[in-house]
């Protein structure tokens, strides 16, 4: 069954904490992206990547670290840093890194700080 | 960069009717114009995108119209049933790089039995 997956779905953490989100890929595609989502706000990009080894920060990458050291791999760590980390956190993928085309998503990992 | 405006961020609608979703962007160099689906507790999913060479473009029940002058596109959902609530969420771009993409504030559509 080819897809996304993310993980935790459901996250506590306390302030100062880091923390990590794992999203795996069975799509063979190149691009991930991390978007965060907030009520009332759209998708909001804070990371991607278009090929291995290779990350870019997006436009709230402030607070965020990620890695990509396999193609199906792309995590996500919520640093300490980051001022307002309680979000809900998306992982993407598409076929084509300098094309646009079809995001396929993940389930989404629900993050909140205590 | 890119701003992208979407209204309403509620609708509700009768069973059968049709629903209006609109979305006004910024940046003329934007030719790209997904609308994602996001159902509750569900991941966003494609349901049409359109290109600025394309003034619409229809799939069954939906449809989408660019008007590239006035600068806004539109979702239009026809005979509404209970499974097209969700929410949905249009976007803005240019033909090359998805993490170019800017979204909408998203739309919660409910469609009322």
């Amino acid at each position: 069954d080819g897809g996304i997956t993310q993980s935790p779905k459901y996250l506590f953490r306390k302030e100062g904490q880091n923390v990590t989100l794992s999203c795996e890929q069975n799509l063979n595609h190149d691009a991930m992206y991390w978007y965060r989502q907030d009520p009332g706000q759209g998708l909001r990009l804070i990371y991607y990547s278009q090929i291995v080894n290779d990350f870019q920060k997006g436009d709230i990458a402030e607070g965020y670290s990620v890695s990509r050291e396999k193609k199906e791999s792309f995590p996500l760590t919520v640093t300490s840093a980051q001022k307002n980390p309680t979000a809900f956190y998306l992982c993407a993928s598409s076929i084509a890194p300098a094309g646009t085309g079809e995001l396929f998503f993940g389930e989404g990992s629900r993050l909140t700080v205590l | 960069g890119e701003n992208v405006e979407q209204h309403p961020s509620t609708l509700s609608v009768q069973e059968g009717d049709s629903a209006v979703i609109k979305c006004t962007y910024s940046d003329s160099a934007s030719n790209y114009f997904p609308w994602y689906k996001q159902e509750l507790g569900k991941r966003p999913q494609l349901i049409i995108d359109i290109r600025s060479n394309v003034g619409e473009k229809k799939d069954q029940r939906i449809a989408v119209t660019l008007n590239k002058t006035a600068k806004h596109f539109s979702l239009h959902i026809t005979e509404t049933q209970p499974e097209d609530s969700a929410v949905y969420f249009c976007a803005a771009g240019p033909n090359f790089g998805n993490e170019k993409l800017t979204f909408g504030t998203g739309t919660r559509l409910t469609i009322i039995p």
